[in-house]
């Protein structure tokens, strides 16, 4: 079974700051990915950045990058230059072994102007 | 079409009626997926197709919930005799192959089912 847990419900950034989401998870899988997605108040998931496990390189979307440490099962997400749009729910989620997404609770991110 | 649309994007509904919400994934995509996300919480698992069987239906909650995808394209989750615990956003995604992890899920909208 996969868990996820987001510990930060609530984040707050100012316009142009940098900030960091948290998310670990658990899975017995030895092939997996990692995704961070994101939902603003119009509901839609929107894919911001997926990571390969088996990839020791972080991955990288524009002002996306994520800090994966595969042994301490950590993933988080760092957005550089938060923009207003940034604001939004944003969750994790490990998928491998199964075609589930198994979601965290989600962090809410505020970006103040 | 260009993304997963979903319809309605809200229903209000009374305890005990039926309804019906309607998912249109991307086109070609082969794997269709709906996920239930209650207030506060992350999207949750209900039921997975692929093609025009449900390959997956291990989420749903009980047997008031049933969904159909005839055609391997739209697909329609059912809900009989709602209850007021099923009030949440049902989200729909598709995927181009379903059934590997290195199949990205696209999210539509989602519906907002509100039972009085």
């Amino acid at each position: 079974a996969q868990t996820v847990t987001q510990s930060q419900p609530e984040m707050s950034v100012q316009e142009a700051e940098t900030v960091t989401l948290s998310c670990t998870y658990d899975t017995s899988e030895s092939d997996y990915y990692l995704f961070w997605y994101k939902q603003p108040p119009s509901r839609q998931m929107i894919l911001v950045i997926r990571q390969e496990a088996y990839k020791q390189q972080n991955a990288t979307e524009n002002r996306f990058s994520v800090n994966f440490q595969k042994a301490a099962k950590s993933f988080s997400l760092k957005i550089s230059d938060s923009q207003l749009g940034d604001a939004a729910m944003y969750f994790c989620a490990p998928f491998g072994g199964t075609y589930k997404y198994i979601f965290g609770t989600g962090t809410r991110l505020k970006v103040l102007a | 079409g260009a993304g997963v649309s979903q319809t309605p994007s809200n229903k209000v509904t009374e305890k005990g009626k039926y309804v019906e919400l309607r998912c249109d994934p991307i086109s070609g995509h082969t794997a269709l997926y709906w996920y239930r996300q209650s207030l506060g919480q992350g999207p949750e698992f209900l039921i997975y197709f692929q093609g025009t069987g449900a390959a997956d239906d291990s989420g749903l909650p009980n047997d008031r919930f049933f969904a159909v995808r005839p055609e391997g394209s739209v697909s329609t989750l059912k809900i009989q005799r709602t209850e007021r615990g099923d009030s949440a956003v049902y989200l729909c995604a598709s995927s181009l192959n379903g059934g590997l992890y290195t199949d990205t899920q696209y999210f539509g909208p989602g519906t907002r089912l509100t039972v009085l």
